[in-house]
């Protein structure tokens, strides 16, 4: 199985501050990567798919890169509403594989 | 609008059994892979099973091969996950998820949940 492995595990940011998250995949993924927001007791929902795409109805401030094995989730600037948590996924191969998680929290 | 809706959880003891369904609206339900993911109390998420669009090809994670079961009607637009030798380690929200036409596109409706305790 794929491992991904994100970083960090959680943050402290204010509102409007410039927010990036990591995902490593322990191999080659090509450009197979999601990333999904979960609010506390809430479905996840999906973000970004495919490294840079951006979901429908998703907001710009969300942007997506990378290929092979390091991607980046970009928050441009973080609204009140962002704070919550989110996963990586892989979809390179099956079983699709999540990253642990990354908090982010009010500073 | 895509609507999924879980239903089926509860309390079960160790070694028994449980079925969820996933009712599905809003979309051709026979065009997509479907799967399933749990999240156990305070943990992150954990892809269990899929199935494609048929019912034809299925594929579980190795913690549950052998346990679990996932089926489909699509006359009714319904998934499911028959659970069967219940273990406290499956303590977890069932989220059903719609992917796409491949069994690798990205998760894009997730169902509310349906909480399953395992305890005695």
């Amino acid at each position: 199985d794929i491992q991904m492995t994100q970083s960090p595990s959680s943050l402290s940011a204010s509102v409007g501050d410039r927010v990036t998250i990591t995902c490593r995949a322990s191999q080659s993924i090509s450009k197979y990567l999601n990333w999904y927001q979960q609010k506390p007791g809430k479905a996840p929902k999906l973000l970004i798919y495919d490294a840079s795409s951006l979901q429908s109805g998703v907001p710009s401030r969300f942007s997506g890169s990378g290929s092979g094995t390091d991607f980046t989730l970009t928050i441009s600037s973080l609204q009140p509403e962002d704070f919550a948590t989110y996963y990586c996924q892989q979809s390179y191969s099956t079983p699709p594989t999540f990253g642990q998680g990354t908090k982010v929290e009010i500073k | 609008e895509v609507q999924l809706v879980e239903s089926g959880g509860g309390l079960v003891q160790p070694g028994g059994s449980l079925r969820l369904s996933c009712a599905a609206s809003g979309f051709t339900f026979n065009r997509y892979w479907m799967h399933w993911v749990r999240q156990g109390p305070g943990k992150g998420l954990i892809w269990v099973s899929h199935i494609d669009g048929d019912g034809r090809s299925t594929t579980y994670a190795d913690s549950v091969k052998g346990r679990f079961t996932i089926s489909r009607d699509n006359a009714k637009n319904t998934l499911y996950l028959q659970m069967n030798s219940l273990r406290a380690e499956d303590t977890a929200v069932y989220y059903c998820a719609r992917g796409g036409a491949y069994s690798s596109s990205p998760f894009d409706s997730w169902g509310q949940g349906t909480l399953v305790t395992v305890s005695s």
